[in-house]
């Protein structure tokens, strides 16, 4: 099944906000929102930062919103700070068929 | 918080089968989730693999049906994932996750499985 598409990289500097899309089809973004992101620092496990397009798990990714229109979802990332600079990967669950995709990755520099 | 850990070898040759363990701690398997498993290979992105159910229904990306097996040990409390006839195309960091449909909620630290070409 084909990866969700999001942008190779994206930058910004410490203060600034950037925002990375992730775009799918009706079958999984577009279809219910099921639609989460994660945050991956090299050697580390993968952290939840999104889920339900715009529910954060704690008060840790307040800088972190997500947004969702049609098929594409969106992650903004507010007030960059250096440790955010990591990969960011969008998610979906595809209802009818019982399975989940990942998008590409973006990897994120803050210069 | 419940914890999530991989265990497998690191290195395995072409058309040999891969199995992987991922121990779950502070949280029985049957009670309810998924537990799924999605690697990275170097250079791009996730890619999830399959996953099962604590009632031990399973569910795999099309692509590998014919290779993958997940299933749960349910004494040890883990779950494993098996895959046969692996190339080099299988290298990749793999991950074990809890998770729901709406998200992975925990994940291990990961695997690097090299398969040489």
């Amino acid at each position: 099944q084909s990866a969700l598409t999001q942008p190779a990289s994206v930058s910004g500097s410490p203060g600034q906000s950037i925002t990375i899309s992730c775009t799918g089809t009706s079958s999984d973004v577009g279809a219910d929102n099921y639609v989460s992101w994660y945050q991956l620092h090299p050697g580390k496990a993968p952290k939840l930062i999104i889920y339900d397009v715009t529910t954060r798990p704690s008060a840790a990714f307040n800088r972190f919103s997500g947004s969702k229109s049609g098929n594409t979802a969106s992650l903004t990332i507010s007030g960059l700070q250096p440790e955010d600079e990591a990969e960011y990967y969008c998610s979906s669950y595809k209802v009818g068929s019982i399975t989940w995709v990942f998008g590409g990755g973006t990897k994120l520099t803050v210069l | 918080q419940v914890q999530l850990q991989e265990s497998g070898p690191g290195q395995l040759k072409p058309s040999e089968t891969l199995s992987l363990n991922c121990a779950v701690s502070r949280y029985s398997i049957t009670t309810g989730y998924y537990w799924g498993w999605i690697r990275q290979p170097p250079g791009k992105g996730l890619e999830w693999l399959g996953s099962i159910y604590a009632s031990g229904s399973t569910h795999y990306t099309p692509s590998l049906k014919s290779r993958i097996t997940i299933s749960l040990d349910t004494p040890k409390n883990q779950f494993s994932l098996t895959l046969r006839s692996v190339t080099a195309a299988d290298t990749a960091t793999y991950f074990c996750a809890r998770h729901t449909p709406a998200a992975m909620w925990e994940w291990g630290q990961g695997i690097q499985v090299i398969v040489p070409s």
